[in-house]
């Protein structure tokens, strides 16, 4: 079966380090990727997703980048963090061509 | 513009009655839905999904209705339990085009609270 997992679980960094969470999926080939953030009571805003290696697409302008070194890999990075980057973000995979996505347990990110 | 979003931001509900969860979406162009579960500082959880060709789908206790004439979405949970106490989500997604890839569009969420 598939499985997916993101570290670490929760995550305390000052204004202006840099940020780098990881994300894995055992039990799939080449499966979509998504990176999604979620602020406290809010709905879920996708800010990256992938559909192979190297392949990364955008959806919001922001201090944050994606890479993806390995086909079950999913890196999210920033240089430096701002306050607005707290919040709880979630990795989420979907089998190629398929649009259901099955989501990681998630990162708590905050910025002091 | 379009979007999807709840009816209800909280739901209180007492254990052992059905639940209902309501969902309005706006793009008639919508061809798949799905509902997902969020326990606190977890992960969503997929729990059913319906494609626009089909007015009803069952799973266990749970029941999604779609009516496309109102563009409407419900989720229903029989004889609700505590530990469906979560957030639930609806999202829709549009057939794939070069524009559209399948990304999923998420409603704010409707908070579910079970009472003993």
């Amino acid at each position: 079966s598939q499985t997916i997992h993101q570290w670490p679980a929760t995550l305390v960094q000052p204004v202006g380090s840099p940020l780098s969470l990881e994300c894995t999926v055992e039990g799939t080939s080449n499966p979509n990727l998504y990176w999604y953030r979620q602020a406290a009571g809010r709905g879920l805003q996708l800010l990256f997703y992938s559909v192979g290696i190297g392949q990364i697409s955008s959806e919001v302008p922001q201090n944050l980048s994606a890479s993806r070194p390995q086909d079950r890999q999913f890196i999210l990075s920033s240089k430096k963090l701002l306050l607005s980057d707290s919040g709880f973000y979630l990795c989420a995979w979907s089998v190629f061509g398929i649009v259901r996505q099955y989501f990681g347990p998630g990162t708590r990110l905050t910025v002091t | 513009g379009e979007s999807v979003g709840l009816h209800l931001p909280t739901l209180s509900v007492q254990e052992g009655d059905n639940s209902i969860i309501n969902c309005a979406y706006s793009n008639s162009a919508s061809d798949y839905f799905i509902w997902y579960k969020q326990e606190s500082g977890k992960g969503p959880q997929f729990i059913i999904d319906i494609r626009s060709n089909m007015d009803k789908r069952q799973g266990q206790r749970v029941t999604v209705l779609l009516n496309k004439t109102v563009k409407h979405l419900s989720l229903q949970i029989a004889a609700t339990q505590p530990g469906d106490s979560a957030v639930y989500f609806c999202a829709e997604t549009r057939p794939m085009t070069t524009d559209s890839w399948g990304k999923l569009q998420f409603g704010a969420g409707t908070q579910v609270v079970v009472t003993p």
